[in-house]
């Protein structure tokens, strides 16, 4: 059964630094992965989706890696604003097509 | 594109009543959407896979019968939740799949709905 870890659960940061996001995943054999925004009391936003032959993607300032024989993820936002105070859930698809989620990293950027 | 919508976005209601959440995709036909359960600083937990036209595939431990999902057309999946109690309130969000060009099946998902039982 696939598990999905993120590390840490709760990140605090100054505004202007960089920042690293992690997310393991138990099972190699996945589709893709894809990290998403969640705002207090709102539905997902979708950041970026790698596919399972990819190494990384990037939008803006987000970077998200992936090695898939070790299991891991890493989401790189580089220059945090306020504005990038929000819960991030790594997720990961399967054979089945369903998406596993990580319980996410709660990240506060301090004015 | 590719917009999902949840109706209500929030309902609170007496314990015992039904309600019925529903979620549409506004932009786009999706042959299956998905329900998700999530607690207070939890995950999303599937709870159950919505294809159109048949009977939807619940998720080790979801009541089938508590739990109701209709998903009448290719753009329009319901939830109702039959004589709820207050253990049933949580966050429940829906996803509809398409072939996005990222991924085969991405899914899209909705803004969520809140649902509060007294």
């Amino acid at each position: 059964k696939q598990e999905v870890t993120q590390i840490p659960a709760a990140l605090s940061v100054p505004e202007g630094e960089n920042l690293v996001l992690n997310c393991s995943f138990t099972d190699s054999a996945i589709y893709n992965l894809q990290w998403f925004r969640q705002d207090p009391g709102k539905g997902l936003t979708s950041l970026l989706l790698i596919q399972s032959s990819q190494r990384e993607q990037t939008s803006g300032r987000l970077n998200a890696s992936l090695d898939k024989s070790s299991g891991r993820s890493t989401l790189y936002i580089a220059a945090s604003q306020p504005g990038d105070s929000a819960t991030y859930l790594c997720a990961v698809t399967g054979g089945s097509e369903k998406l596993v989620f990580g319980k996410g990293t709660k990240l506060t950027v301090n004015p | 594109g590719a917009v999902v919508s949840q109706h209500p976005s929030w309902v609170i209601c007496k314990s015992g009543t039904s309600v019925k959440i529903e979620c549409r995709s506004l932009d786009f036909q999706a042959t299956t959407m998905f329900w998700y359960r999530q607690f207070p600083k939890q995950s999303l937990m599937l709870m159950a896979t919505s294809n159109e036209g048949s009977k939807a595939t619940y998720e080790q431990g979801v009541e089938k019968d508590k739990f109701l999902i209709n998903h009448a057309s290719l753009t329009l999946s319901t939830l109702t939740v039959t004589s709820a109690h207050p253990e049933d309130s949580s966050f429940y969000i829906c996803s509809a799949s398409l072939n996005s060009g990222r991924a085969h099946n991405e899914q899209f998902f909705g803004p969520g709905t809140r649902l509060t039982v007294l």
